[in-house]
């Protein structure tokens, strides 16, 4: 049984781009959450989606966007890269919504020079 | 809003020592209690869980036990193991309507020596 996957694994990118992170569930999950961990720092919200729409959002800038998938799987998007956007990009599914534990990927390196 | 305090780190050990982790919280209602474990370069593990007051989660040794009437959820080992070394997150869910999202603590870096 996969647990959850991301790709890619690293990703450098320069100011002012564009980046899409991916992210596959857990089987048999169908909630994904996105977290942002800085070097150091404990991971931060972004935000969940589930049912194919965005449910809860961290307090992070409409430059970040997101989509899920019928299969469940998700997108990240950033746009207009900032230097401070370099972090571990964690994503999370969970067997639907509510007082369920969250199973973490991985997570993608992104560095923005 | 919520948060989690944990003490700062890192932690230092000798192997078998005793390990305690501190985490407090603050949050409305009745958050659910999370330890989360990160191997360097990797994502993080869930260690262990409470749900609900009293509560005692417990994981290859590890135990933390949800106390509503302190706001703490701290971590403890009887004997720690080289392997163990690694950053701890206390970590509380919060659910609001259709969401649950987790709102983590700093971390804790834990190293254990020979």
């Amino acid at each position: 049984d996969a647990g959850v996957t991301q790709s890619p694994t690293h990703l450098i990118k320069t100011r002012g781009q564009q980046v899409t992170l991916r992210c596959s569930p857990k089987s048999g999950h169908d909630t994904v959450s996105w977290y942002q961990q800085a070097l150091g720092q404990g991971p931060q919200f972004i935000f969940q989606y589930y049912e194919e729409e965005e449910r809860q959002r961290g307090n992070f800038p409409d430059r970040f966007s997101g989509h899920q998938f019928p299969n469940y799987s998700s997108e990240l998007n950033v746009n207009a890269l900032l230097l401070g956007d370099s972090a571990l990009y964690l994503c999370a599914s969970s067997l639907t919504v509510g007082r369920n534990e969250q199973f973490f990927g991985p997570g993608t390196r992104l560095t923005v020079l | 809003g919520n948060s989690v305090t944990q003490m700062e780190g890192p932690v230092t050990l000798s192997e078998e020592a005793f390990l305690t982790i501190n985490c407090t919280y603050t949050a409305t209602g009745y958050p659910s209690l999370f330890w989360y474990v990160q191997y360097p370069g990797e994502g993080l593990q869930l260690l262990l869980k409470a749900t609900k007051a009293d509560d005692k989660g417990s994981n290859k040794g590890f135990e933390a036990t949800y106390r509503k009437e302190t706001t703490s959820f701290h971590l403890e080992k009887g004997s720690v193991q080289v392997s163990d070394s690694a950053v701890y997150f206390c970590a509380l869910s919060d659910h609001t309507g259709t969401a649950s999202k987790l709102t983590f603590g700093t971390g804790t870096r834990l190293q254990v020596t020979l």
